[in-house]
């Protein structure tokens, strides 16, 4: 079975502009997350859907950060505008039904630089 | 809210050497604890959890044992290898209170030396 899967695996932006992450899910996995990762604050939550339907927005990240679901088999991850602090490295997680619905997949990741 | 913490890194072991890292936790609740590790480049990966208090989990030599009554769930293995250098987490879901997010430590970095 495919992993998780994202694009681009880095990326570099120019402040104030519009950037779009993207990331496949494992096949038939309900659940997906959108973590940040930096070595000061480590891994943060931006955004949790289940089925769908967006059941976190992590609240320090609503301003520019939109996380959306297209279909059950792909998100994106839109930072707009972009600023040097944004860059981290973002992770996107899958997880499926039942007993192993705890276990998160994680992709490679995005590797943001922002100048 | 739920939290982990864990031991500070980084740690740098000989190989050979035994390794633990402390983890503790904070939740009202009945959580199952995970271990997840990763390597530079690569997105973290389960190393094994345990959903239940007092039963252990193990995978390639690490093992790790729930104790709700300490709250913790330190992480050792006897003899480390080089090829263990990574990044060791500690974390918590509770999806019987509604939370289904992994709640992480902070993150221990480990370096064996050969």
């Amino acid at each position: 079975d495919a992993g998780v899967t994202q694009t681009p695996r880095h990326e570099v932006a120019e402040k104030g502009q519009t950037i779009i992450l993207k990331c496949e899910p494992v096949s038939g996995h309900n659940d997906l997350f959108w973590y940040r990762q930096t070595k000061i604050q480590g891994l943060e939550l931006l955004s949790y859907f289940r089925s769908k339907s967006l059941m976190e927005d992590g609240g320090a990240f609503k301003d520019r950060f939109k996380a959306e679901m297209l279909n059950s088999s792909f998100s994106t991850l839109k930072i707009q505008p972009t600023e040097p602090k944004d860059s981290a490295v973002y992770l996107c997680a899958s997880s499926g039904q039942g007993r192993s619905s705890y276990e998160q997949y994680f992709g490679p990741g995005t590797r943001l630089t922002v100048l | 809210g739920d939290s982990v913490t864990q031991t500070e890194g980084p740690v740098t072991l000989s190989e050979g050497t035994s390794l633990t890292v402390n983890c503790s936790y904070e939740t009202k609740q009945y959580p199952t604890l995970f271990w997840y590790v990763q390597y530079p480049g690569e997105g973290p990966q389960l190393l094994f959890k345990v959903p239940k208090a007092n039963e252990k989990g193990s995978n390639r030599g690490f093992e790790a044992t729930y104790n709700k009554e300490a709250t913790s769930f330190h992480l050792q293995k006897a003899s480390v290898q080089e090829s263990d250098s990574a990044v060791y987490y500690c974390a918590l879901s509770d999806p019987p209170s509604g939370s289904w997010q992994l709640i992480f430590g902070s993150g221990t970095q480990l370096t064996v030396m050969p």
